[in-house]
């Protein structure tokens, strides 16, 4: 699998219900990032958690890190009809120089049926 | 936060022309970056700019592609001679280092 793989890449819930996506990764990273990107639009980012945090809040935004399982969860609480978008994690190298680009994974299509 | 502004939204080319893409990062940030998403594909990383010259670059930035920012402002992406794979979504992005970064809304590019 490549750098930043979510899973599933799929989730079609219903409104009110809570979302969890996860993304696996396999280098050293120096934060792990989650943007949103609706329908032909551009990605939106959404929370960044350093290689050191454990778990991080935003709003309705839940994100986890497992550095030792090189893994990520994203968690949407009360998901309403206007998070239908897809969802994706980037991480950024734990080596090299600060203008290294973010790897993006493939990531899930989230789906709140109303 | 303003946003990145890019132009044209959607271009539709020949195969073998050369196309410009363009991007006002209306920021004082210092790192500026392409992407590119091939339909129903990931962001690819294609190259980062810093202090008006390339800082890193993906294998997909070969040869065909080149970046500049010509004024202090607009920053460009040209492809010399479009092929058929290279129709994608192209996403200029600006950002601090190992930051968040901020998307425009991307410049569809059809290649003929």
């Amino acid at each position: 699998s490549q750098q930043g793989e979510e899973d599933p890449q799929a989730l079609s819930i219903q409104e009110g219900e809570n979302a969890t996506m996860n993304c696996s990764y396999k280098t050293s990273i120096n934060n792990l990032q989650w943007y949103r990107q609706n329908s032909g639009r551009g990605l939106v980012h959404l929370i960044l958690i350093r290689s050191n945090e454990r778990e991080k809040h935003s709003g309705r935004l839940r994100v986890t890190l497992d550095t030792s399982k090189k893994s990520s969860s994203l968690l949407i609480t009360a998901s309403r009809a206007a998070d239908t978008a897809s969802y994706f994690c980037a991480t950024v190298p734990g080596s090299g120089g600060g203008a290294d680009g973010l790897t993006f994974g493939k990531g899930t299509h989230l789906i709140i049926q109303p | 936060e303003p946003e990145v502004t890019q132009t044209p939204s959607h271009q539709v080319t020949q195969m073998g022309q050369e196309v410009i893409l363009r991007c006002v990062p209306i920021s004082n940030h210092l790192y500026f970056y392409w992407y590119r998403q091939i339909l129903g594909q990931k962001v690819e990383f294609l190259v980062s700019f810093y202090n008006n010259e390339i800082s890193e670059k993906s294998e997909i930035f070969d040869d065909q592609f080149s970046v500049e920012r010509p004024d202090g402002s607009n920053f460009t992406l040209k492809i010399r001679s479009t092929k058929l794979e290279d129709s994608a979504m192209y996403f200029c992005a600006r950002g601090l280092a190992r930051g968040e970064l901020f998307f425009g809304e991307g410049s569809r590019l059809t290649v003929l």
